[in-house]
C-alpha cells in the first residue's frame, strides 16, 4: 500500500517542511492533497515519472520531487498558519489511470 | 473549476437503518466519479468508480448509481452496521491534470 512519514509534525511559521511518500509497488503516478479543516482533500500537484504533471492552485512555496524507486516528497517553505492541514498522497499506475490508492496522511501543525 | 457537493454534511442513524448519501458534480466534461470511504487515521479506501450514466455499483450491503446527464449520484447503505462509520468522500476525475475533485463528504456515525 501507500504509505506517508511523519504521521505528525509540528512547525514554526516560516519554517521549511519537508513530507515523504511511498507509493504503491509499481505505480509511476503520484498525487498530493491537502485537506484543510471542515474541507475536502485540495489538488497539489501530481507527478509523473519524475515531472510535474499538474498543479492546482498553490503557491510555489509548495513543490514536490518524485524518484525512480517509487518514492516522492513535498515541501512547503515558508510555512504559515494556514499550512495547518493533513496532507494525503495518493498513487497510481499512470496517467489517464482513474483509481487512486491513498496513504493516511500526514497532520502538519503550524504554531 | 468544478465545484463537487456533498449531502448531507453529517449523518446519525440505529444500527439496522438504511441509508442515502448524495453527491453532485457538474455535468460537463465529465470523466469518473469516485466514492471513498475513510475511518479516521487511516487512509481513504476506494469504494467504487463509476463512469458510464446509469452505472449501478454494489459491494456487500453498499451500493451506488451515477446519473451523468443530471450530474449527480447515490451511495446506498443498507442495514447500518456500527463499522460503517465513516466519512464517506465522493471525488470527480479531473481530467487533464489527472487529480480528484473531492467533495467535503458526509460523516456518517453508526449507534448499536
Amino acid at each position: 500500500g501507500v504509505t506517508q512519514s511523519p504521521t505528525h509534525l509540528i512547525k514554526t511559521r516560516g519554517q521549511q517542511v519537508t513530507l515523504r511518500c511511498s507509493s504503491q509497488s509499481g505505480h509511476n503516478t503520484v498525487s498530493w492533497y491537502q485537506q484543510a479543516l471542515g474541507q475536502g482533500p485540495q489538488f497539489i500537484f501530481q507527478y509523473y515519472r519524475e515531472e510535474e504533471n499538474g498543479r492546482g492552485n498553490f503557491p510555489p512555496r509548495f513543490s514536490g520531487l518524485q524518484f525512480p524507486n517509487d518514492s516522492s516528497e513535498l515541501n512547503v517553505n515558508a510555512l504559515e498558519l494556514d499550512d495547518s492541514a493533513l496532507y494525503l498522497c495518493a498513487s497510481s499506475s499512470g496517467l489517464g489511470s482513474y483509481e487512486q490508492y491513498f496513504g493516511p496522511g500526514t497532520r502538519l501543525t503550524v504554531t | 473549476i468544478l465545484n463537487v457537493e456533498q449531502s448531507p454534511q453529517s449523518l446519525h442513524v440505529q444500527e439496522g437503518d438504511s441509508t442515502n448519501f448524495t453527491c453532485s458534480f457538474p455535468s460537463s466534461n465529465f470523466y469518473a466519479l469516485h466514492w471513498y470511504r475513510w475511518e479516521t487515521a487511516k487512509s481513504p479506501e476506494a469504494l467504487f468508480v463509476m463512469t458510464l450514466n446509469g452505472d449501478e455499483k454494489k459491494k456487500g450491503r453498499i451500493s451506488a448509481t451515477l446519473n451523468t446527464k443530471e450530474g449527480y449520484s447515490y451511495l446506498y447503505i443498507k442495514g447500518s452496521q456500527p463499522e460503517d462509520s465513516a466519512t464517506y468522500l465522493c471525488a470527480s476525475y479531473g481530467g487533464s491534470q489527472g487529480n480528484l475533485i473531492f467533495g467535503k463528504g458526509t460523516k456518517l456515525s453508526v449507534k448499536p
